[in-house]
């Protein structure tokens, strides 16, 4: 069974750093890109950008480069999403998800992790 | 901001069938056959409903179709049911140095 397990819940102060993670199993985790998608509450899901974990070629929205690092451990078939200094504003739930890069769909997600930022 | 427009709601009573549209334009939704559709329920995560347009993943009732015509997607659901009541999220290729980003989001309402 194909799933993208998240890490869980996390309560940060402005500043702050923070790693989150998405691991991959019941597939070939080299074979497909992880992408991150921002989903600020109420509002609608937002491309953050997205790696190939066969060699950890990344790409990134221009909303958030330079704001977060997008990694990945393939030995482990893991995906990484951290910031150095957190902001109110990233707070807001994050997925992950998978896309084959022959494909033009995202077919499985993570369950989410909710990353809440506050004083 | 995204590129594809959705309308922000849409409603039907049960057994009744609606459609929302996805709008882009010739470089995106117009441009290929590479259209998707997102179910997200409150508090879940999003679900592939629709890919390539008009095909439906395993597991996705045949009361889910999609279409395109010019630069516009449709995603139309038949005989609806409580259970379809969620923000649906289009999708569309856009070319290779492009992200595959979403829409604005249309919420459908099971009156």
């Amino acid at each position: 069974e194909v799933q993208l397990v998240q890490s869980g819940a996390e309560v940060k102060k402005p500043g702050e750093s923070l790693r989150i993670s998405c691991k991959g199993s019941g597939y070939s985790f080299t074979s497909y890109w992880i992408i991150w998608v921002r989903q600020m509450p109420g509002k609608g899901l937002e491309w953050m950008g997205r790696i190939d974990p066969s060699d950890s070629h990344t790409k990134y929205s221009p909303s958030f480069q330079g704001h977060v690092t997008i990694s990945a451990d393939k030995s482990i078939s893991t995906a990484y999403l951290q910031w150095s200094s957190l902001q109110a504003s990233d707070t807001a739930i994050y997925y992950c998800a998978r896309r084959r890069y022959s494909n033009v769909w995202y077919d499985y997600w993570g369950q989410g992790t909710l990353v809440s930022v506050s004083s | 901001q995204s590129a594809l427009t959705q309308p922000p709601s849409a409603s039907g009573s049960p057994g009744q069938s609606v459609t929302i549209s996805c709008t882009g334009t010739s470089s995106d939704v117009g441009g290929y056959d590479s259209v998707s559709w997102y179910q997200q329920h409150p508090g879940k995560a999003p679900k592939l409903m629709i890919y390539d347009v008009n095909k439906r993943p395993s597991g996705v009732p045949d009361r889910f179709s999609g279409s395109r015509s010019g630069s516009t997607a449709s995603l139309t659901v038949s005989g609806l049911q409580a259970e379809d009541e969620a923000d649906y999220y289009c999708s569309s290729y856009a070319g290779s140095n492009n992200p595959l980003d979403f829409g604005t989001g249309t919420k459908i309402t099971v009156l």
